[in-house]
């Protein structure tokens, strides 16, 4: 069984400070991990995905994520802070590269204050 | 990147009516898809998983007489809501899994008054 833990289910920062999204995952397995982001209303959008090939990840619009087997751990960061980042993200694993279904977190709301 | 829609993306519907929401992959092939189910602010449960030209697989807890899921090729999946209530007010989003990754709708957000 997998399982995905989103440690802050809301996260205030202010604009051009760093971000800081933490999830931590229980697998017997090597999983797949991915980040979404979710603007309100909206579907969600990949931001990246790890699949057991280098464990920093970059992704799109700034975000970056580092998988660590040892703290079992894939924490979503960003160095700056930007409005256009305030939404829901979601950390999510799969048994595979993703084609199979995904086991979300409880997401994390990103508030960016100017 | 691949596409994947959802009609309606929003729906208001009465007690006791059935709504049905398609999915489909816009310029691949779905061998899988997958339907979710998110209450407000929480994350998203996966409620079925269905394959082309088989039956959808549930998860526990699901009522599958509720939530029918046809997958009658490779680019539609249809979620159909039975005898709405209430309760079954939510989002829902539906994603297609190609070759090598899933793809996420737009969701749906059904109301039933």
């Amino acid at each position: 069984a997998q399982s995905v833990t989103q440690l802050d289910s809301h996260v205030s920062v202010s604009e051009g400070t760093p971000v800081l999204l933490r999830c931590n995952y229980s697998s017997s397995y090597s999983p797949s991990l991915f980040w979404y982001v979710q603007h309100p209303n909206k579907g969600l959008q990949l931001l990246l995905k790890y699949t057991s090939a280098a464990t920093l990840v970059k992704g799109i619009n700034g975000f970056e994520a580092e998988f660590k087997k040892s703290e079992t751990s894939f924490h979503l960061t960003k160095p700056s802070a930007h409005m256009s980042d305030a939404a829901e993200y979601f950390c999510a694993s799969s048994m595979d590269t993703g084609r199979r279904a995904l086991t979300f977190g409880s997401g994390t709301r990103l508030q960016v204050q100017p | 990147g691949a596409v994947v829609s959802q009609h309606p993306s929003r729906v208001i519907c009465k007690s006791g009516t059935s709504v049905k929401i398609e999915c489909r992959s816009l310029d691949f092939q779905a061998t899988t898809m997958f339907w979710y189910r998110q209450f407000p602010k929480k994350s998203l449960m996966l409620m079925a998983t269905s394959n082309e030209g088989s039956k959808a697989t549930y998860e526990q807890g699901v009522e599958k007489d509720k939530f029918l899921i046809n997958h009658a090729s490779l680019t539609l999946s249809t979620l159909t809501v039975t005898s709405a209530h209430p309760e079954d007010s939510s989002f829902y989003i539906c994603s297609a899994s190609g070759t090598s990754e899933q793809y996420f709708g737009p969701g749906t957000r059904l109301t039933v008054t």
